[in-house]
């Protein structure tokens, strides 16, 4: 079964403009992570941020976390038309299982 | 490329065939994952290994699913009786991984399609 949901299903904007997808999840979690998955592809990490953690940056990636909430936030800056993709959450529950458990993902346009 | 592989890509398949996908994780990589997606849905966890040990089983892993990782290197995962319920792509990922929750990396997936 699906941990979460990924806010919104779809977006679609213009090239240069910020991306924000939302997940959320229900359950208490070592980590949570983010993966991009091209159509028909294999998934690609992006980035991980551990339960201690608030905030993450990667390149152009801005992930943040709100246990309190469970809530995760990854905005992407500037886009590209080749960030044109679906993007999922996962997270891993506590020490005991190591498992993903991916949200429903949001599926990103980028017109050039 | 030293990253997951997975085979076949496609496999297309007449119900009630068996069928048999494999994985090579990433090298030295000590945990291996099967995942399934169904078009439209994020991944399913079905089941993995720490090295040639299974450790956890979904209970979306039916009896006609089996998974082996003989030697803890690749691993294969085993449908038998193949029904149209089973039609998805099969994940496969790994990770070295000493205490969890580290990054899972993925391969590209092998396409089923049950007929």
């Amino acid at each position: 079964s699906q941990q979460g949901e990924e806010d919104p299903q779809a977006l679609s904007i213009q090239e240069g403009e910020n991306a924000t997808m939302n997940c959320s999840y229900k359950t208490s979690i070592n980590n949570l992570q983010w993966y991009r998955q091209n159509s028909g592809r294999g998934l690609v990490h992006l980035i991980l941020i551990r339960s201690n953690e608030r905030e993450k940056h990667s390149g152009r990636l801005r992930v943040t976390l709100d246990t309190s909430k469970k809530s995760s936030s990854l905005l992407i800056t500037a886009s590209r038309a080749a960030d044109t993709a679906s993007y999922f959450c996962a997270t891993a529950p506590p020490p005991g299982t190591d498992k993903l458990i991916f949200g429903t993902g949001t599926r990103l346009q980028v017109f050039p | 490329d030293t990253g997951v592989s997975q085979d076949p890509r496609h496999k297309i398949t007449k119900r009630g065939q068996n069928v048999t996908f494999r994985c090579d994780p990433i090298s030295e990589h000590n945990r291996l994952y099967w995942y399934r997606q169904t078009l439209g849905q994020g991944p399913e966890f079905l089941t993995y290994f720490q090295n040639e040990a299974q450790l956890e089983k979904s209970r979306l892993l039916s009896d006609r699913f089996s998974a082996e990782r003989p030697k803890g290197s690749f691993s294969t995962l085993e449908i038998q009786r193949t029904e149209q319920g089973d039609s998805a792509m099969y994940l496969c990922a790994s990770s070295l991984t000493r205490q969890g929750g580290e990054t899972q990396y993925f391969g590209p997936g092998t396409r089923l399609l049950v007929l």
